[in-house]
């Protein structure tokens, strides 16, 4: 069965730079493109980028573009979220998403927390 | 940049009831709508793809319509589990698959 696991949650202090694993199983990892979505507390839900696990090639929103790096490692079927100069409205939940129909599967989210 | 917009922001809506909740694209996105149901604490749920396809498991009781711009999520007679928010998405304009702002149905 397909399962997607994220890592847990974060603390970061502004300007610095977080990471988030979503490791997935159970189906042809190079055979979905990935999704990172995020919802703010109490806010909706927010498109940040995608990542073509089969050849790495990604795009993201413009609101992210020069803050975001999303890369994948197809020995563990894991693909990364990294984003960078943090700031307090960067608190979040940060989720990946498998893009089939739609986005048909979700990691459990990754709470972000920036604070000084 | 399609811009989804969802209404109303709040449904009041008693158990047994029908709930309509409506969604509209800045611009045609042909039949690539889904729609998401998120509970308090818990990652968005694919409910429909393509205007009007459940996803697997999803009762029968939930229902989705429409094309080009106008969208439309039912839900039959409202069950205790069902109240929630709910998300459309626009999946026509790859890559930036664009969501509404939500509607909160809530018990009336």
């Amino acid at each position: 069965q397909v399962q997607v696991v994220q890592s847990g949650p974060e603390v970061k202090r502004p300007g610095a730079s977080v990471k988030v694993s979503c490791k997935t199983s159970g189906y042809t990892f190079t055979s979905y493109y990935m999704h990172w979505v995020r919802q703010a507390p109490g806010q909706g839900l927010e498109w940040m980028g995608l990542i073509n696990p089969n050849g790495g090639v990604t795009s993201s929103a413009q609101n992210f573009q020069d803050r975001i790096t999303m890369t994948r490692d197809t020995s563990t079927s894991t693909v990364y979220l990294e984003l960078s100069s943090l700031r307090s409205d960067d608190t979040a939940v940060y989720y990946c998403a498998r893009n089939f129909n739609g986005f048909d599967f979700w990691g459990q989210g990754t709470l972000v927390t920036v604070s000084s | 940049e399609i811009v989804m917009t969802q209404s109303p922001g709040t449904l009041s809506v008693s158990p047994g009831e029908r709930a309509t909740l409506s969604c509209r694209a800045s611009q045609s996105v042909s039949r690539n709508v889904a729609w998401y149901q998120q509970r308090p604490g818990q990652a968005p749920r694919l409910l429909i793809f393509g205007a009007s396809t459940r996803a697997t498991g999803v009762p029968a009781r939930f229902s989705g319509s429409g094309s080009g711009t106008e969208f439309t999520l039912t839900i039959s007679s409202l069950q205790s589990e069902d109240f929630a928010v709910y998300y459309c998405q626009q999946y026509n304009k790859w890559p930036a698959y664009s969501f509404g702002q939500g509607t909160k149905l809530e018990i009336k």
